[in-house]
């Protein structure tokens, strides 16, 4: 199983200031993918991040709001932009490890990084 | 588009009780199916799946039954214990494996000795 590590954990942030979170897998892993879940709400697919490729965005992300870079098979960096209050959520990066074999795909992910605009 | 709803909460139960969870789902195509959940100061973590119609997951005395002819993936557990007490999130994905989650919006359980 992969075991991701996700920082910073929280941050309380000023509006119109950037964040970046990193997050560091233990084993190489082809895709990852960064998650938010806003206050009361469910958790939203923002991007899925492949090595060597520019990351590709679900509808209503952008990337000059959401830049994620992939430099390498075990780590990756999604940034928050000229941040607003309606940004506070929690931040997950996810990766899928196929498990012996590959047949037994799994979702990990990580702690969350809890975000704050203020 | 794909979506998943889930039986709103909080839910508080005391310890022994019966659990249902409900979940229900609109997808196109034959979704793989999951129950995830997140612990106090934990990361989301994978607690069963389904990826084929009538297809049943378990773990840790939890079941979800995959019904296609409801869309539907009730989790259940016959007697629940105060270490249950976390969020539940129900998800799908359309996709061979698990990329690309869709998620339900998460229950609240709370277990009371």
């Amino acid at each position: 199983s992969a075991v991701i590590s996700q920082k910073p954990s929280r941050d309380i942030c000023q509006r119109g200031t950037s964040l970046t979170i990193q997050c560091q897998v233990d084993s190489q892993v082809t895709m990852m993918f960064w998650y938010r879940q806003q206050p009361g709400q469910s958790l939203t697919l923002i991007a899925t991040a492949n090595q060597g490729s520019e990351a590709t965005y679900e509808s209503g992300f952008v990337i000059d709001k959401f830049p994620i870079s992939r430099p390498n098979l075990t780590f990756s960096t999604l940034t928050v932009s000229n941040m607003s209050p309606e940004d506070s959520s929690i931040y997950l990066c996810s990766v899928e490890d196929f498990g012996t074999g590959g047949m037994n795909t799994e979702a990990f992910f990580g702690q969350g990084t809890r975000l704050t605009v203020v | 588009g794909n979506s998943v709803t889930q039986m709103e909460g909080p839910v508080t139960l005391s310890e022994e009780a019966f659990l249902t969870i409900n979940c229900t789902y609109t997808a196109t195509g034959y979704p793989s199916l999951f129950w995830y959940v997140q612990y106090p100061g934990e990361g989301l973590q994978l607690l069963l799946k389904a990826t084929k119609a009538d297809d049943k997951g378990s773990n840790k005395g939890f079941e979800a039954t995959y019904r296609k002819e409801t869309t539907s993936f009730h989790l259940e557990k016959g007697s629940v214990q105060v270490s249950d007490s976390a969020v539940y999130f129900c998800a799908l994905s359309d996709q061979q494996g698990a990329q690309k989650l869709v998620f339900g919006q998460g229950t609240r359980l709370t277990i009371n000795p």
